[in-house]
């Protein structure tokens, strides 16, 4: 059974990092590309770009570029999103989501984090 | 002007058919993209439902029922997910998406109420 398992809620001040992690299970890890993608409270869904498990390739959506980094630890089947330079327009739930590369197919998806961006 | 662009809210009763329409915006022709349909219930993740180019060029999610169809408009450049037999549990929000730019790019979204 599939299962991507995301770390929990964080609180963060503004100008802050924050690292969300994503543990899969139930499939090769590096056979499916992963993407990331955020919810602001009551807002629609926002792509933030995608990483290759098997090769570390990572595109990032123009709008995070120089200030997010998607990593991956294959030992641990676990996928890692890091956000720099918070400020309160960060407050979302932050989804990562795996799909088979080069597609869009985003077939199975972890619960979400809350990021909460606060002084 | 956004890149998809999503009617905010559309209802319709029990049994009938629901048009959920995805437009492209203008000078992006939607015969060129494969569109992917997302469903959304509140407090919980999307969930992929199917994706359409054409009719030759299809496919739906894994487990989707067959009521969740695609389909275009050329003459609107529009994606569109038909759900015929709505019931109850079709009550959620539904999201397009396309690949353009070298990005994923989602539709605002539209709220759909069973009643």
């Amino acid at each position: 059974q599939v299962q991507l398992v995301q770390s929990g809620a964080e609180v963060k001040r503004p100008g802050a990092s924050v690292k969300v992690s994503c543990k899969a299970s139930g499939y090769t890890f590096t056979t499916y590309d992963f993407n990331w993608v955020r919810q602001a409270p009551g807002q629609g869904l926002e792509w933030m770009g995608w990483m290759s498990p098997a090769t570390g390739d990572t595109g990032y959506a123009h709008k995070f570029q120089g200030r997010v980094t998607m990593t991956r630890d294959t030992s641990i089947s676990t996928a890692y999103m890091e956000l720099s330079s918070l400020t309160t327009e960060d407050t979302a739930v932050y989804y990562c989501a795996k799909n088979p590369p080069a597609t869009g197919d985003f077939d199975s998806w972890g619960q979400g984090t809350l990021v909460i961006v606060s002084s | 002007q956004a890149v998809l662009t999503q009617p905010s809210s559309l209802s319709a009763s029990p049994g009938a058919s629901a048009s959920l329409t995805c437009t492209l915006r203008s000078g992006i022709n939607v015969g060129s993209y494969k569109i992917y349909w997302y469903q959304q219930k509140p407090g919980s993740p999307p969930q992929y439902l199917l994706k359409y180019k054409s009719d030759s060029d299809n496919q739906q999610g894994s487990g989707v029922p067959s009521r969740f169809s695609g389909s275009k408009d050329a003459s609107a450049n529009a994606g569109i997910l038909l759900i015929s037999g709505l019931q109850s549990e079709d009550e959620a929000d539904y999201y397009c998406m396309i690949w353009h730019s070298s990005a994923w790019v989602f539709g605002g979204g539209t709220k759909l109420t069973v009643l």
